[in-house]
């Protein structure tokens, strides 16, 4: 079983929708959680980190659920530039784990 | 803040030679960096993780003696890519986590072509 398992996608969505992707993780010992986005042919960017009561950035709203052990992230009001791959990051002490990739099209 | 260079964005060489690839953290020190690699359409690969004055630990499959990995000081970390074949063509990214934080910073990644 992977470490940690996103739904590849793609998700397509028209502009405004909202949209939400989960990840799961298998070890429940994880300590550090992160959202990350790719855009093609560049490297990931910190889209923000997760923490255990939830966090919010402007449309952006990520969640952590230990009990079932995966994370969500929720775009809202989505803008033609949120296109792009979203990797969910799960880390365990210094051992950082990635997962594949959801990828997001969002159209006009 | 917690900007990662690398350099060179982008090289083409022949195969057998060898190509140096830096990683640098601009305004933070970085006890710890790591190097991936990434196919197209495929997701990031662990190679190593390089602590600063230490030896690099490898992933399994990778070679220590093909990549090697130089962690001389908390904001500079290379990868050497010995002998390059035209099947290590790849996107290569270093990250560097914030000293004291889980967050890794990447840098914008070095695709490599081997003839």
């Amino acid at each position: 079983r992977k470490e940690v398992e996103q739904d590849p996608g793609p998700f397509n969505v028209p502009e405004g929708a909202t949209v939400a992707f989960n990840c799961t993780y298998s070890n429940s010992a994880s300590q550090s959680f992160f959202w990350y986005r790719q855009d093609c042919r560049k490297e990931p960017k910190l889209l923000m980190s997760v923490y255990s009561s939830g966090n919010e950035d402007g449309r952006f709203t990520a969640q952590l659920n230990r009990a079932s052990q995966y994370i969500s992230l929720l775009i809202r009001d989505s803008k033609l530039s949120d296109s792009a791959t979203y990797l969910c990051v799960v880390s365990n002490f210094n051992k950082f784990y990635f997962g594949s990739g959801t990828k997001l099209n969002v159209k006009p | 803040g917690a900007v990662v260079s690398q350099h060179p964005s982008w090289v083409i060489c022949k195969s057998g030679t060898s190509v140096k690839i830096e990683c640098r953290s601009l305004d933070f020190q970085a006890t710890t960096m790591f190097w991936y690699r990434q196919f197209p359409k495929q997701s990031l690969m662990l190679m190593a993780t390089s602590n600063e004055g230490s030896k690099a630990t490898y992933e399994q499959g990778v070679e220590k003696d093909k990549f090697l990995i130089n962690h001389a000081s908390l904001t500079l970390s290379t990868l050497t890519v010995t002998s390059a074949h035209p099947e290590d063509s790849s996107f290569y990214i270093c990250s560097a986590r914030h000293r004291g934080t889980d967050t890794q910073y990447f840098g914008p990644g070095t695709r490599l072509t081997v003839l």
